[in-house]
């Protein structure tokens, strides 16, 4: 079975840019997660998608994050203008379920730099 | 709000003998919880996970987590360690009603040595 496949893998900018990541889940899933890690802390919560509905964004930066998932199935997460705080890895995940019993699983995540 | 705690940063164990790896979490209602490691340069990988029953659950490689619904523990654990176990571990929660997605600790470096 394929993985969560995510690109690039690694990005720099510079502060004021923009950028944008892709996605595509494990075939079958209908949830789809990103989450940002910062080097040294777990992984954080920024949009959850249900099918192509958006489940919880509340601790999406929407001033300039925006992320979207067309036909339910791949996903862009995009950041727009990109600060310095903005540096860490951004992690696509997905589940076969909503329900809180499913795993989700993770790509390997795409590592930005601003600088 | 559901949260989880990893209180030690780091873990040292010598090749051969048990380890543990702390998590305690909280929750509204009944929690689901996770462990995932993750290498360098790499996604997290799935390890184990409590859902119901059985308090002690067993994973991928050996590993087994242990549930304590007194001490809103989910301590990760396995009897005898591998260099190759080196990694950061990290414990995730989400409940049964509420917010969905995984709320995840800050993670805990475990370096087993030769």
């Amino acid at each position: 079975e394929a993985g969560v496949a995510q690109s690039p893998r690694y990005k720099i900018i510079e502060k004021r840019q923009s950028v944008a990541f892709w996605c595509n889940p494990i075939s079958g899933h209908a949830t789809l997660y990103w989450y940002q890690q910062i080097l040294g802390q777990g992984p954080k919560l920024l949009i959850q998608f249900q099918n192509n509905g958006v489940v919880d964004d509340s601790q999406l930066p929407k001033d300039r994050f925006s992320a979207e998932r067309l036909k339910g199935v791949d996903s862009t997460l995009k950041i727009q203008p990109a600060k310095l705080e903005d540096s860490a890895v951004y992690l696509c995940a997905s589940s076969l379920l909503r329900t809180g019993d499913t795993e989700a699983f993770f790509g390997q995540g795409t590592r930005l730099t601003v600088v | 709000a559901q949260s989880v705690a990893q209180p030690e940063d780091q873990v040292n164990v010598a090749e051969g003998n048990p380890l543990t790896v702390k998590c305690t979490y909280s929750v509204s209602g009944n929690p689901y919880l996770f462990w995932y490691v993750q290498y360098p340069n790499r996604g997290l990988q799935f390890l184990l996970k409590y859902i119901t029953g059985d308090n002690l659950v067993k994973g991928s490689y050996g590993f087994e987590a242990e549930f304590n619904k007194s001490q809103t523990s989910f301590h990760l654990k396995k009897p005898s360690a591998l260099v190759s176990d080196s990694a950061l571990y990290f414990c995730a929660v989400r409940g049964d009603t509420g917010r969905r997605a995984l709320t995840f600790g800050s993670g805990t470096r475990l370096q087993v040595q030769p």
